[in-house]
């Protein structure tokens, strides 16, 4: 079975720009969260899809928002990107979410503010 | 807000058993246990997850103090690819986990 993809794999973007990024989860996982993860502030969750619904959210400012699709892809968005906002950006599927099911990770997308 | 406490690093003979220590003294009884590894810029790895009772599979084993308080996880035969950061993930949240800083293994020649 594959694995978590993301997409794309690197990015580079100038302050002010905006920002999808794509995850595809693990064939029949319909849950997938969204982790940052910088040096300053290690990994910390964004927020969490399920039935293309947002379950949980993380204490990220507004300008940080996602959405899931009827196949259970996700996207994230980051509008008006600072220079902070440059890290590893990783999404995780599970098949439902709750606490006894396991989330999978994506290799994660790096990107880069200028 | 993690809450979980392990150590920031630890050594570890290559061939001999790593053992990973986790105190989460506030843990309560639906809240599970999970670990996870990272390598450098890679997405964590998942490792193992419990309850209550011991676990153990390919990768390690994981044992839980009867109290619940505190964990470790057991690679019995460490190896030069272990070294890695370990996250120990106390989860009652659904799909959030809360990562701490974790510990950083080297396993050593």
């Amino acid at each position: 079975k594959a694995g978590v993809t993301q997409t794309p794999r690197y990015l580079i973007k100038t302050r002010g720009q905006q920002v999808t990024l794509s995850c595809s989860p693990i064939s029949g996982h319909r849950s997938v969260s969204w982790y940052q993860q910088t040096p300053g502030q290690g990994l910390q969750f964004l927020f969490e899809y399920f039935s293309e619904t947002q379950r949980n959210k993380g204490n990220f400012p507004g300008r940080f928002s996602g959405r899931q699709f009827s196949n259970s892809r996700s996207e994230m968005n980051v509008s008006t990107l600072e220079l902070g906002d440059s890290a590893l950006y990783l999404c995780a599927s599970s098949w439902l979410h709750r606490e006894a099911d396991t989330q999978y990770f994506g290799p994660g997308t790096r990107l880069t503010v200028l | 807000d993690a809450k979980t406490t392990q150590p920031p690093s630890m050594d570890c003979a290559e061939g001999r058993a790593a053992n990973l220590p986790c105190n989460h003294s506030t843990i309560s009884g639906n809240e599970y246990v999970y670990w996870y590894r990272q390598i450098h810029s890679q997405g964590p790895q998942y490792i193992i997850h419990g309850l209550k009772n011991n676990e153990t599979n390919e990768m390690a084993s994981l044992i839980i103090t009867e109290d619940r308080k505190s964990s470790t996880l057991i690679l019995p035969h460490a190896t030069l690819r272990d070294t890695a950061v370990y996250y120990c993930i106390v989860r009652n949240q659904g799909g959030k986990l809360i990562f701490g800083q974790g510990t950083e293994l080297s396993v050593k020649p």
